[in-house]
């Protein structure tokens, strides 16, 4: 049972524009949710996260959205820059009843020149 | 900044051997996790420790166990090594209740079984 989806397994943006990643979750207990990066061979990088008292996280380029009521959050990078290829991973845990971080199958992002 | 450290990065093994892999979390960080991610597959959880002690239990079979040490650093011990184990294990750490719930993880470790 995946409780955590990311539907699309790679997503070819060009450089400059939006990209935006998508994550859908099932489990309503999930309090937590955060992105990872993740380069070849190397391991995941922590990106963003967002509590889910919240429905709008931003860092620089990244934003993350999150709409509980339809179980889904989506990162976006502005502007999408070539060391943006990466493979994407969205993240939710329960905070408050175990620390257990489950991972979606990720998401292979292109950016094209 | 120190990260989180895993040896080795790569170990080849023939079936039914055994193998271990070892993480030396950040400094002062309490909480280890080991996840195993298989070809084109999305990392799973194995299992995790706070303080010593296993917190979390995940898809880690009985052939394998873990356990952390006095000085936070954690080995992953498999035995009867299959096929299926040829995976990159990643280790992780962070500080229990520190309200950020960020992983810092390792680079991993890439088991080969022949």
């Amino acid at each position: 049972d995946q409780q955590v989806k990311q539907n699309s397994p790679s997503l070819s943006v060009q450089e400059g524009r939006i990209s935006i990643l998508n994550c859908d979750y099932t489990n309503s207990m999930f309090d937590y949710f955060l992105w990872y990066k993740k380069y070849p061979a190397e391991g995941p990088t922590f990106l963003i996260s967002i509590s889910s008292i919240k429905d709008k996280n931003e860092d620089g380029r990244f934003t993350v959205f999150l709409n509980k009521s339809a179980k889904h959050l989506s990162l976006h990078i502005v502007p999408s820059q070539p060391g943006d290829s990466a493979v994407y991973f969205c993240a939710a845990s329960a905070v408050n009843r175990d620390d257990k971080i489950i991972f979606g199958k990720g998401t292979r992002l292109h950016i094209l020149p | 900044a120190a990260g989180v450290i895993q040896s080795p990065r790569h170990l080849i093994k023939e079936k039914r051997e055994t193998a271990t892999l070892k993480c030396y979390p950040i400094p002062r960080h309490d909480t280890v996790y080991w996840y195993q991610q298989g070809p084109g597959q999305d990392p799973q959880f194995l299992i995790s420790f706070y303080e010593k002690m296993q917190s979390d239990k995940g898809s880690i079979p009985d052939r394998f166990s873990a356990q952390q040490f006095s000085d936070y650093h954690s080995e992953l011990n498999m035995s009867s090594l299959e096929l299926g184990d040829s995976a990159l294990y990643f280790c992780a750490s962070t500080v229990r209740g520190g309200g950020a719930g960020e992983l810092f993880f390792g680079e991993g470790s890439r088991l080969t079984v022949l």
